[in-house]
């Protein structure tokens, strides 16, 4: 089945500076990949996604990068606030059902 | 995210019992799903349904039981077969069946063992 794994698991940045969380996905057949923010004792909710015949998608001062031969996707955010500290999951899916990675604790201090 | 609702917010469970919780969705959406939430291991997909009276596994059923009886509802029983309860635990919905849509949260269920 699919598995989905994601890296860093903690990562702290400055405000103002970049954030990347990278993901790679097992299986080749998986074709929609979302990201969801979940803030701290909150739901998660969507903040962007991107299907497999996408390579990249920007919404603000986030985007998502695809590369299907490596089978891997990333979380590019830029300008980072304070208010962008939350976990953040990556998931996969080809289906049915969305695998989730792990989750990464984005920490931005002022 | 109003549209989903899970009841109660916080459920104490004592050995050998049976609790049920709630997930109820005004969307009309066809598809529903169970995640279970612990810290460092992300969701992990209990069990899921595309449509009233049908449901699947996911990939830790095992101690759960779940209904879908009526579309906007799907509710999650932790039978005392499920030995580790203690969790957090999310119901999600879709609009169609298949998972390549947006999934849409409630704001979770935190379970504890007494």
């Amino acid at each position: 089945g699919e598995n989905v794994e994601q890296h860093p698991s903690t990562l702290s940045v400055q405000e103002g500076d970049s954030a990347v969380i990278k993901c790679t996905y097992s299986d080749s057949a998986s074709n929609y990949f979302p990201w969801y923010k979940q803030e701290l004792g909150k739901r998660p909710q969507l903040i962007i996604d991107i299907r497999s015949n996408v390579g990249e998608k920007k919404d603000q001062r986030i985007a998502v990068t695809l590369n299907k031969t490596a089978k891997h996707f990333s979380l590019h955010i830029t300008e980072t606030q304070p208010e962008d500290s939350a976990v953040y999951f990556c998931a996969a899916s080809k289906t049915d059902k969305l695998i989730f990675g792990t989750g990464t604790r984005l920490q931005v201090f002022p | 995210d109003g549209g989903i609702t899970q009841s109660p917010k916080y459920l104490f469970r004592k050995e050998g019992q049976n609790v049920t919780l709630s997930c109820e969705q005004n969307l009309n959406h066809d598809a529903m799903y169970w995640y279970r939430q612990d810290p460092g291991q992300g969701l992990r997909l209990i069990y899921y349904s595309q449509i009233v009276n049908d449901f699947q596994k996911g990939d830790i059923a095992e101690g759960y039981s779940v209904s879908r009886e009526k579309k906007e509802s799907f509710p999650l029983t932790v039978t005392s077969a499920q030995k580790n309860p203690t969790a957090f635990y999310l119901c999600a919905s879709s609009p169609q069946t298949q998972a390549q849509e947006t999934q849409y949260f409630g704001p979770g269920t935190r379970l504890l063992v007494l």
